[in-house]
């Protein structure tokens, strides 16, 4: 079952401007991620919202968290072109098991 | 150091052999975690462990078996009676509730 699911599939933008990503789910959560995987390699995490939080920052990142809309964003400003790279949001489930559930990623690519 | 490793990096299998993938983390979590990706896709679960001793099945284990005898090791099977066993297998790491920590990868191919 997917919960999360991103918006756009693919953005490209020139280096030095912003970049926003979405991200939209279903059912309550615990909290949500959002991870970054350069192309064939593991992923990375990025940054972790608990549902009891609005916005959090992290260096050139920062992410929102609407519950009342079961949606996220993530910006990445003044994009390099090192930012390259597809970007997930996950969700954790209030109650049960620590699964992540994944989108299916936004594939981001910064032009020099 | 510390972190999560996955090998190999690439493994070749003909059709309807029992294939092992390896996970190995130092970073004393508890939680491990295999997920499948396919081309242009996101992660889906595979099997997920939060004990020793203790496992239970994600979104797509038909065909995958696993075994959490230590901590630190958290192998996976692919066995014969995965019908599309062709992908890239992703194992990872977490304490509860946390960011999860990543290997690199295994791309197993089968012919």
């Amino acid at each position: 079952s997917q919960q999360g699911e991103e918006d756009p599939q693919a953005l490209s933008i020139q280096e030095g401007e912003n970049a926003t990503m979405n991200c939209s789910y279903k059912t309550s959560i615990n909290n949500l991620q959002w991870y970054r995987q350069n192309s064939g390699r593991g992923l990375v995490h990025l940054i972790l919202i608990r549902s009891n939080e609005r916005e959090k920052h992290s260096g050139r990142l920062r992410v929102t968290l609407d519950t009342s809309k079961k949606s996220s964003s993530l910006l990445i400003t003044a994009s390099r072109a090192a930012d390259t790279a597809s970007y997930f949001c996950a969700t954790v489930l209030p109650q049960g098991a620590q699964k992540l559930v994944f989108g299916q990623g936004t594939r981001l690519t910064i032009n020099p | 150091d510390g972190g999560i490793t996955q090998s190999p990096k690439y493994l070749f299998r003909k059709e309807g052999q029992n294939v092992t993938l390896s996970c190995e983390q130092n970073l004393n979590h508890d939680a491990m975690y295999w997920y499948r990706q396919d081309p242009g896709q996101g992660l889906r679960l595979i099997y997920y462990s939060q004990i020793v001793n203790d496992f239970q099945k994600g979104d797509i284990a038909e065909g995958y078996s696993v075994s959490r005898e230590k901590k630190e090791s958290f192998p996976l099977t692919v066995t014969s009676a995965q019908k599309n066993p062709t992908a890239f297998y992703l194992c990872a790491s977490s304490i509860l509730n946390g960011e999860q920590y990543f290997g690199p990868g295994t791309r197993l191919t089968v012919t």
